[in-house]
């Protein structure tokens, strides 16, 4: 399996910061990454997908890219509604999965 | 808007079988370039992926629950469903349905529901 590495595990920010939020693929995985954002008690909604492509309707504050292995996740200025969990997907190889989560908090 | 929705038996006792359904609306399951999918996330926040199935009824399993899953799907119901057998406490979590794009990508998830595995 593909493992992936997200970090930080956890993160405090004010409304207006910018914030990177950063998984490490363990193999090339071409591209095939997506980043999710979880609120408590909801389903995961996908934000980013093909490691830079904004999913509709997202605001475009969310922006994702890609360096070989490495995939960043920035929310260039946070808004309230930003503070959730934030998860990366591979996609490229079943069985798909998940980096262990970012909790986005307020400072 | 299409929406899924998983439903199920309510709480499975070890060594039975876990039962769930997800129920498509505003879009056909029929669809070409669409994967049906189930994902799980256990009570620690961790999300595993457990397996998907496309329109033709070709599957791709997690290899860890291979060995205990059946995914199958119902055109006529616009449904699919999961069965995953021999289940542990290891498989409480909450587990959610999802359409795949052929990326890999879940653009759209159920609301979720809560298995509880327990004597």
């Amino acid at each position: 399996d593909i493992q992936m590495t997200q970090s930080p595990s956890s993160l405090s920010a004010s409304v207006g910061d910018r914030v990177t939020i950063t998984c490490r693929a363990s193999q090339p995985i071409s591209g095939y990454l997506s980043w999710y954002q979880q609120k408590p008690g909801k389903a995961p909604k996908l934000l980013i997908y093909a490691a830079s492509s904004l999913h509709s309707g997202v605001p475009s504050r969310f922006s994702g890219s890609e360096s070989g292995t490495d995939f960043t996740l920035t929310i260039s200025s946070l808004e309230p509604g930003d503070f959730a969990t934030y998860f990366c997907q591979q996609s490229y190889n079943t069985p798909h999965t998940f980096g262990q989560g970012t909790k986005l908090e307020i400072k | 808007q299409m929406q899924l929705q998983e439903s199920g038996p309510g709480p499975v006792k070890p060594s039975q079988t876990l039962s769930l359904t997800c129920s498509v609306s505003g879009g056909s399951i029929s669809s070409g370039g669409f994967y049906w999918s189930w994902i799980r996330q256990f009570p620690g926040m961790g999300l595993e992926w457990i397996g998907y199935i496309y329109q033709n009824g070709n599957t791709y399993y997690n290899p860890s629950l291979k060995s205990r899953l059946n995914i199958t799907i119902d055109r006529s119901e616009n449904q699919f469903s999961l069965k995953l057998s021999s289940v542990t406490a290891a498989d409480t979590a909450m587990y959610y349905c999802a359409r795949d794009t052929r990326g890999g990508y879940s653009d759209f998830w159920g609301q979720g529901i809560l298995v509880t595995v327990s004597s």
